[in-house]
């Protein structure tokens, strides 16, 4: 039973540029949260995606976009990189539904460095 | 806003002994608190949760405290073991929405010397 995974594991930009960041849910989870994490700090909470939708957005611009697909597998776009956007990108699945739990799973995440 | 914080950023101890990591958490309308480690590199790893309807969660050598008259989770390890160094964030789901999404403390980074 695969956890969670994403990719890439590494990646380097340039300001300015776009990236595409991917993930992958537990098997039986149907719901995707993202996480920044800057070095030296807790997680903060970019959006989470259900049923295709983003249903809960924290305090991130919107040069933070996702989508989520039918195999509840997820992206994360972010337009117009900044240097402030290096950080580890962790992906969180946990079942949303009808009597879903609070428990959320991590992946490895994705360090992000902007040059 | 609000958020979750940790008392202590470092915590040395040696092997053996036990470890207590503190959390002070400012939403009274949080009803579920998670402790997560994080190992460097890698994702935060689920360790132990605790709902409000509760005051104490016992794991494998860890235990879960919550006292909710003074906002405060703690994290007991017992017998601490050098794979135990690691970073340890509590973390809230305090959202009014219903949905499940986290607010992390900074963390404690955890020593352990055998």
């Amino acid at each position: 039973d695969a956890g969670v995974t994403q990719s890439p594991t590494h990646l380097i930009k340039t300001r300015g540029q776009q990236v595409t960041l991917r993930c992958s849910p537990k098997s039986g989870h149907d719901t995707v949260s993202w996480y920044q994490q800057a070095l030296g700090q807790g997680p903060q909470f970019i959006f989470q995606y259900y049923e295709e939708e983003e249903r809960q957005r924290g305090n991130f611009p919107d040069r933070f976009s996702g989508h989520q697909f039918p195999n509840y597998s997820s992206e994360l776009n972010v337009n117009a990189l900044l240097l402030g956007d290096s950080a580890l990108y962790l992906c969180a699945s946990s079942f949303g539904g009808p009597g879903g739990q609070d428990e959320q799973y991590f992946g490895p995440g994705t360090r992000l460095t902007v040059t | 806003g609000e958020s979750v914080g940790l008392h202590l950023p470092t915590l040395s101890v040696q092997e053996g002994d036990n470890s207590i990591i503190n959390c002070a958490y400012s939403n009274s309308a949080s009803d579920y608190f998670i402790w997560y480690k994080q190992e460097s590199g890698k994702g935060p790893q689920f360790i132990i949760d605790i709902r409000s309807n509760m005051d104490k969660r016992q794991g494998q050598r860890v235990t879960v405290l919550l006292n909710k008259t003074v906002k405060h989770l703690s994290l007991q390890i017992a017998a601490t073991q050098p794979g135990d160094s690691a970073v340890y964030f509590c973390a809230e789901n305090g959202d009014s929405s219903g949905y499940s999404t986290l607010t992390f403390g900074k963390g404690t980074m955890l020593l352990v010397s055998p």
